[in-house]
């Protein structure tokens, strides 16, 4: 099973700012890497895939890259609807596994 | 609009099943590979079970493989998760998401249901 590592935990950032969160891959999934949000209370929506891909309706802030083992979900300039908990999953292999998630919040 | 609504959870005592039910709308159900995942509460995602467009390929969790089974009904267009000997570690909420990918599943979802709420507990 690859096990999917998100780097950190929490990030504090002020409306504005620009954050980067990390997703690591124990083994290699090339670009098989897509990215998910989670507000309270909501479902998980699609933001990224094929590690850099945004999703239809995804505003440009949000940019994903990476291959092989290291990605990174960054957003430019943080919007009060963005402060929520992003999950990474890889694509590449059976069994589909996920990150545990950084949760974004205000600072 | 595509449309997912989960049905079925409640509370249930560990041993015993539960079957959930996930109704498709707003898109061609039968062209589309789809799965269940999980959360539990205040926890991460947890991918639950997969299964092809037309019901020929099903991928388990370790955690499952034995006790849950996913199937579908394009005729219906539903999805079903039956669960069996329910353990107090599968209390979650479980989602239904569709893959992306037409046919040919990618592995990644959208859109997903709102979710239903499994406690398990006696």
């Amino acid at each position: 099973e690859i096990v999917m590592t998100q780097s950190p935990a929490t990030l504090s950032v002020s409306p504005g700012e620009r954050a980067t969160l990390s997703c690591r891959a124990s083994q290699s999934v090339s670009s098989n890497l897509v990215w998910y949000h989670q507000k309270p209370g909501q479902a998980p929506r699609l933001l990224i895939y094929g590690a850099s891909t945004r999703a239809t309706g995804v505003p440009a802030r949000f940019s994903g890259s990476g291959s092989g083992t290291e990605f990174t979900l960054t957003i430019s300039s943080l919007q009060s609807e963005d402060f929520a908990v992003y999950y990474c999953q890889q694509c590449k292999t059976w069994p589909l596994t996920f990150g545990g998630g950084t949760k974004v919040e205000i600072k | 609009q595509m449309q997912l609504v989960e049905s079925g959870g409640g509370v249930v005592q560990p041993g015993r099943s539960l079957r959930l039910s996930c109704a498709a709308s707003g898109f061609t159900f039968s062209t589309y590979a789809m799965c269940w995942v999980r959360q539990a509460p205040g926890k991460g995602l947890e991918w639950v079970a997969f299964i092809s467009y037309d019901g020929t390929n099903e991928y388990y969790a370790d955690s499952v493989k034995g006790r849950f089974t996913i199937s579908r009904d394009n005729s219906k267009n539903t999805l079903y998760l039956d669960m069996n000997s329910l353990r107090a570690e599968d209390t979650a909420v479980y989602y239904c998401a569709r893959d992306t990918g037409v046919g040919a599943a990618v592995g990644w979802f959208d859109p997903w249901g709102q979710g239903t709420l499994v406690t398990v507990s006696s």
